[in-house]
C-alpha cells in the first residue's frame, strides 16, 4: 500500500513564477481532491476529479490555478504568476468510488512565494 | 452542506479520556459524520465515521444522539502522541465539496 504521494514536498519560488505540483493517488481510487491549507486553518477545498473529469471547482480557484488529471490517474496543480498570498500547504486526497467519502491524504506540498 | 462547530482547543493529560463535541444543527438525512486527525506538516488522517448511535474502532468511539445534531469523538486514555488537530466533517453522497472547519487543537500534557 503506497498511499497518496505528492511531489515536491517543498517548493520555494519567486513572485511571478509558475509552479506545478504532482499528486499520485492510491491506484484504485477514482476520486481525487485538491485542498489548500494555511497556518492555523483547516484545509480549504479547491477542486475535485472523478476519474479524468473535473467535477467541482471552488471559487478560491482563480484563473491562475489549473488542475488536470489527464488519464484518471495522477493529477497536477499549476499556479501561474504566483503571488505571496499563494504561500500555503497544498494537499491532495483520494477516495474510492461509491458510498460516503473517506479521504486519504498525501503529506502535501509546502509552497513559499518570496 | 451542514456547517459544523467545534471547540477551538482542548487540553488533557496522559491517560485521560478526551471527548470532543461537534455541533451540526443543519445535518441532512443522508449526511454522515466523519472525523479526521492532523499532525503538523502532514495531511489529515481518517479516524472514524458514523451515521447514528455509536461506532467504535481501534482508535476511537463516535457517539451520535438520536437527533444527529451533534456528535462526540471519544479518545480513550490519550497519550502525548494524540496531540493534534481534530476535524469534524458532515457530508453525504450528493455533492462532493467536503468542507473542513477550523478543527479542535488537542494538547495532551504529561
Amino acid at each position: 500500500d503506497t498511499g497518496v504521494s505528492q511531489d515536491p514536498r517543498h517548493k520555494i519560488t519567486k513572485r511571478g513564477q509558475n509552479v506545478t505540483f504532482r499528486c499520485d493517488p492510491i491506484s484504485e481510487h477514482n476520486r481525487l481532491y485538491w485542498y489548500r491549507q494555511t497556518l492555523g486553518q483547516g484545509p480549504e477545498f479547491l477542486t475535485y476529479f472523478q476519474n479524468e473529469a473535473q467535477l467541482e471547482k471552488s471559487r478560491l480557484l482563480s484563473d491562475r490555478f489549473s488542475a488536470e488529471r489527464p488519464k484518471g490517474s495522477f493529477s497536477t496543480l499549476e499556479i501561474q504568476r504566483t503571488e505571496q498570498g499563494d504561500s500555503a500547504m497544498y494537499l491532495c486526497a483520494s477516495s474510492p468510488d461509491g458510498g460516503v467519502e473517506k479521504l486519504f491524504f498525501g503529506s502535501g506540498t509546502q509552497l513559499s512565494v518570496l | 452542506l451542514a456547517k459544523t462547530t467545534q471547540p477551538i482547543s482542548m487540553d488533557s493529560y496522559e491517560g485521560q479520556e478526551v471527548n470532543i463535541t461537534c455541533s451540526h444543527n443543519n445535518i441532512a438525512t443522508n449526511d454522515y459524520i466523519t472525523w479526521y486527525q492532523q499532525f503538523p506538516s502532514q495531511g489529515p488522517r481518517f479516524i472514524i465515521q458514523g451515521y447514528k448511535t455509536k461506532v467504535t474502532n481501534e482508535v476511537a468511539s463516535l457517539f451520535i444522539p438520536a437527533d444527529r445534531k451533534s456528535s462526540t469523538l471519544s479518545l480513550p486514555r490519550v497519550s502525548l502522541s494524540d496531540t493534534a488537530v481534530y476535524y469534524c466533517l458532515v457530508e453525504g453522497n450528493a455533492g462532493n465539496m467536503l468542507t473542513f472547519g477550523g478543527g479542535t487543537r488537542l494538547m495532551v500534557k504529561p
